[in-house]
């Protein structure tokens, strides 16, 4: 079977940095996604990593170990415009992507 | 360039009715996925297609699931005699091969009363 997990909610301040953690169990995969999705929109593409380790791409940086199913997103300096769902998703042996409930960020002034 | 685009953007069905959803993926693209969105849950896949090939549908909750590609291009998601319990969010996205990532359309928001 499949499972994914993930904080429902996070609240952070504007500037301020806020971990989401992930975890997973599966007997196949193929890397792991992180999507943002704002209310009444499409999920968009934010970071993959199929190898272990950080990858860092702008003010988001993401985390994996294959070994523990664990994986975080990280966002730095957040801004109001950061306030969204994100999504951690898995990509299977057959190729679709087995997604996490998502977590709502919610940044304050 | 152009992105997934999907219609209609929102469909209201009477309980029993046939809708059908279409989705347009990015030009070039192999692969096309379709995912069902509850509220406030992630996306769960349906089906998928390499080209024209439907070769996952064990996402599909029931024999009035039906999808289609018979181009290879343009997508069509059908259910036919909805019920109410198929109101959600569907999403189609595309990707170059299977491996890469996948980008998602706007979605079609179906309400079924």
């Amino acid at each position: 079977g499949q499972n994914i997990d993930q904080p429902t909610e996070m609240t952070a301040t504007e500037g301020a940095i806020v971990q989401i953690n992930c975890t997973y169990q599966t007997s196949g995969f193929n890397g792991l996604f992180w999507y943002q999705q704002h209310a009444g929109e499409a999920p968009t593409f934010l970071s993959y990593n199929v190898l272990d380790g950080l990858e860092e791409k702008g003010r988001f940086s993401s985390f994996l170990s294959r070994s523990k199913g664990y994986s975080y997103l990280l966002l730095k300096e957040l801004q109001m415009k950061d306030s969204a769902s994100y999504l951690c998703a898995f990509l299977t042996r057959s190729y679709k992507l087995s997604f996490g409930a998502g977590t709502t960020v919610t940044v304050r002034a | 360039g152009a992105g997934v685009s999907q219609s209609p953007r929102y469909k209201v069905a009477k309980r029993g009715q046939d809708v059908a959803l279409r989705c347009d993926p990015i030009s070039g693209h192999v692969s096309l996925f379709w995912y069902q969105q509850a509220l406030g849950q992630g996306p769960e896949f349906l089906t998928y297609f390499q080209n024209e090939a439907q070769l996952d549908k064990s996402g599909l909750p029931s024999d009035r699931f039906f999808a289609e590609r018979p181009e290879g291009s343009v997508s069509t998601l059908k259910i036919q005699r909805t019920q109410q319990e198929d109101s959600a969010v569907y999403l189609c996205a595309s990707s170059p091969p299977v491996q890469e990532t996948q980008y998602f359309g706007p979605g079609t928001r179906l309400l079924v009363l």
